[in-house]
């Protein structure tokens, strides 16, 4: 299986600033990645696809970027209802596999 | 928009099967281009992908699960199901229902979830 990591496992930020989370899978992947938020007590919900594309209603401040065994998560002027717990999860593999996420919190 | 809702005992004895039903709304589960999955969610961890299922009835589990797990596919009910036999403590968890997103080329991904339903393995 394709093992995933994260960094940072958890951030602090205040609105408005810009986070950055990295991604990092054990073998090279392509652009097979994908990024989840999920808040607490709540089902994940797709955030980017195929590394780079935004899902549909996502707001424009999330974006990804990366290919082969580097991906990053750019959240830029981070709002209130960003504070969540990220994942970023590939399907490369017949496995999918997902990071073990970063939290992000005030 | 497609809706998923995960239904089943919250409560299960070790040592029993689980079974767990995602009934799929504003959808069709035998449209083309998309498998069904379940992923679960271990209490404050992170997330593990189980396997998927066509609405044809091919299935794909994890190998780590595979000797206890069955998918099966209902599409006169717009349904897929779930059975995890030989339950123990380590099979508590939240249990979700997807919809996987398999385009003509790249990674498949997970567009719809159901709310989650938990799974508690105790006697």
């Amino acid at each position: 299986d394709i093992q995933m990591t994260q960094s940072p496992s958890s951030l602090s930020a205040s609105v408005g600033d810009r986070v950055t989370i990295t991604c990092r899978p054990s073998q090279s992947i392509s652009n097979y990645l994908n990024w989840y938020q999920q808040k607490p007590g709540k089902a994940p919900k797709l955030l980017i696809y195929a590394a780079s594309s935004l899902q549909s209603g996502v707001p424009s401040r999330f974006s990804g970027s990366g290919s082969g065994t580097d991906f990053t998560l750019t959240i830029n002027s981070l709002q209130p209802e960003d504070f969540a717990t990220y994942y970023c999860q590939q399907s490369f593999d017949p496995v999918f596999t997902f990071g073990p996420g970063t939290k992000v919190d005030i | 928009q497609v809706q998923l809702q995960e239904s089943g005992p919250g409560l299960v004895k070790p040592s029993q099967t689980l079974s767990l039903t995602c009934t799929v709304s504003g959808g069709s589960i035998s449209g083309g281009g998309y498998y069904w999955s379940w992923i679960r969610q271990h209490p404050g961890k992170g997330l593990e992908w189980i396997g998927y299922i066509y609405y044809s009835g091919s299935t794909y589990y994890i190998p780590s699960l595979q000797s206890r797990v069955t998918m099966s596919v209902d599409t006169s009910k717009n349904q897929f199901s779930l059975r995890l036999s030989s339950l123990t403590a380590a099979d508590t968890a939240v249990y979700y229902c997807a919809r996987s997103v398999v385009p003509a080329a790249g990674p498949y991904y997970f567009d719809f979830w159901g709310q989650g339903t938990l799974v508690t393995v105790s006697s």
